[in-house]
């Protein structure tokens, strides 16, 4: 079964550039797409990035998404840091038994 | 504009039964698959089920298996989730969410609604 590992938190000032990591377990995390989902308190997850890197109508182009096959992980940027972007950011996938798996999520401060 | 609006949650006792719906609006909801996903208190994202853009599939992992079922009705543009013998443990924020593409499944989560709350407790 795959299981999806992000940190429990990152932080990063206003401007800058933060990639949250997503480790995928001894299942390949290539094998299937991963999306991204940024959830702000008290909202519902949206999505800002789907099928590795591609970004949504709306969604600004200072997010990016990519696959290391080297080290089994996928990445979510965000670059040139807005305090708006501070939330909790959550990868996903699916296995080869259909099931969709999530990561434990990783919450952003922009300070 | 897509919409989902999801309805039925509430304080229920361990072991009953509670039936969650989800009204889609803003797009052809039975040419999409749908999915079922909760989010425990202050915790992370669980998947609880997927149906097919006819209904005639479903997933669903083991912790739900045996005791959730999912359905649709295409005629009345309604998404269920039937929650039997439920535990404590499935106290969440139930979610019903979009897939992106018509037809087909791409194993995620396009839209979401605002989400229902259900408490397992006695």
């Amino acid at each position: 079964n795959l299981i999806l590992t992000q940190p429990h938190s990152v932080s990063e000032s206003p401007g800058k550039t933060v990639t949250i990591s997503c480790t995928g377990s001894s299942a390949s995390i290539t094998t299937n797409y991963v999306q991204w989902y940024q959830q702000r308190p008290g909202s519902a997850p949206t999505v800002v990035i789907y099928e590795d890197n591609q970004r949504p109508s709306g969604v600004p182009d200072r997010f990016s998404g990519s696959i290391d096959y080297s080290s089994n992980s996928a990445s979510l940027t965000i670059s040139g840091l807005k305090t708006e972007d501070e939330s909790h950011y959550y990868c996903q996938s699916y296995d080869s038994s259909n099931h969709v798996v999530f990561g434990g999520g990783t919450k952003l401060t922009v300070l | 504009q897509v919409q989902l609006v999801e309805s039925g949650g509430g304080v229920v006792q361990p072991g009953r039964s509670l039936r969650l719906s989800c009204a889609p609006s803003g797009f052809t909801f039975g040419n999409y698959a749908m999915h079922w996903v909760r989010q425990t208190p202050g915790k992370g994202l669980q998947w609880v089920s997927l149906i097919s853009y006819d209904g005639t599939t479903e997933y669903n992992p083991d912790s739900v298996k045996g005791r959730f079922t999912i359905s649709r009705d295409n005629s009345k543009n309604t998404l269920f989730l039937q929650m039997n013998n439920v535990r404590a443990e499935d106290t969440a924020v139930y979610y019903c969410a979009k897939e992106r593409v018509a037809f087909s499944v791409t194993w995620s989560m396009y839209q979401w609604g605002q989400g229902t709350l259900v408490t397992v407790s006695s």
